[in-house]
């Protein structure tokens, strides 16, 4: 099982829509969790961190399950601009490197 | 506010040249690191750094040597550019290994 696995899409939606992307990780003893957003041709930024107990930032929202190993991103009201690739990413253990997914592509159209 | 500088953004070689990529940051982070991003690859942790003085191998090392002489800087060095070298470079840091990363700008190099 790789470490971090994210369905890579596309995923097509309309304005306005709303979509989830899940993301899963292998080790259990992950300590950290970001899911980053990367424009075309451009630097990866951090979009939010994900805690335990779920957070939320505008039409953001990020949930972790730590039983089942998993995180989600939420985007409600879809806006063209969020049309990006969204990259998952965990720290394993501590003392070692963020482990980047290979990120899902969302394309919103009008 | 500068954040995590790379230069140069873009640069063609020819196959055995040899080049730097340089990396600096103005923001005291302690942990530095080079990926390299192919298509349908993502993100390769090549080399890292958690402090001056201490770099070590990440996932794609082969071909790439490093080294922090200074909290600030992190060069990436090819010793000998190969056609699978050709990708986008990204440089980050952040204050720990675990902390939130921030990326340079990128740079494009392409081996011919």
């Amino acid at each position: 099982r790789k470490e971090v696995e994210q369905d890579p899409g596309p995923f097509n939606v309309p304005e306005g829509a709303t979509v989830a992307f899940n993301c899963t990780y292998s080790n259990s003893a992950s300590q950290s969790f970001f899911w980053y957003r990367q424009d075309c041709r451009k630097e990866p930024k951090l979009l939010m961190s994900v805690y335990s107990s779920g957070n939320e930032d505008g039409r953001f929202t990020a949930q972790l399950n730590r039983a089942s190993q998993y995180i989600s991103l939420l985007i409600r009201d879809s806006k063209l601009s969020d049309s990006a690739t969204y990259l998952c990413v965990v720290n394993p253990q501590a003392g070692t490197a963020l482990i980047f997914g290979k990120g899902t592509t969302l394309s919103v159209s009008s | 506010n500068a954040g995590v500088t790379q230069t140069p953004k873009f640069q063609v070689l020819k196959t055995g040249q040899s080049m730097t990529l340089q990396c600096a940051q103005d923001m005291n982070h302690e942990y530095m690191s080079w990926y390299r991003q192919d298509p349908g690859m993502g993100l390769r942790l090549i080399h890292y750094s958690v402090g001056a003085g201490i770099t070590d191998q990440g996932e794609v090392p082969n071909g790439y040597n490093v080294s922090r002489s200074t909290t600030e800087d992190f060069p990436l060095r090819l010793l000998s550019a190969a056609p699978s070298q050709t990708s986008v470079y990204f440089c980050a840091s952040s204050k720990d290994a675990k902390d939130i990363q921030y990326f340079g700008a990128g740079t494009r190099l392409s081996v011919l």
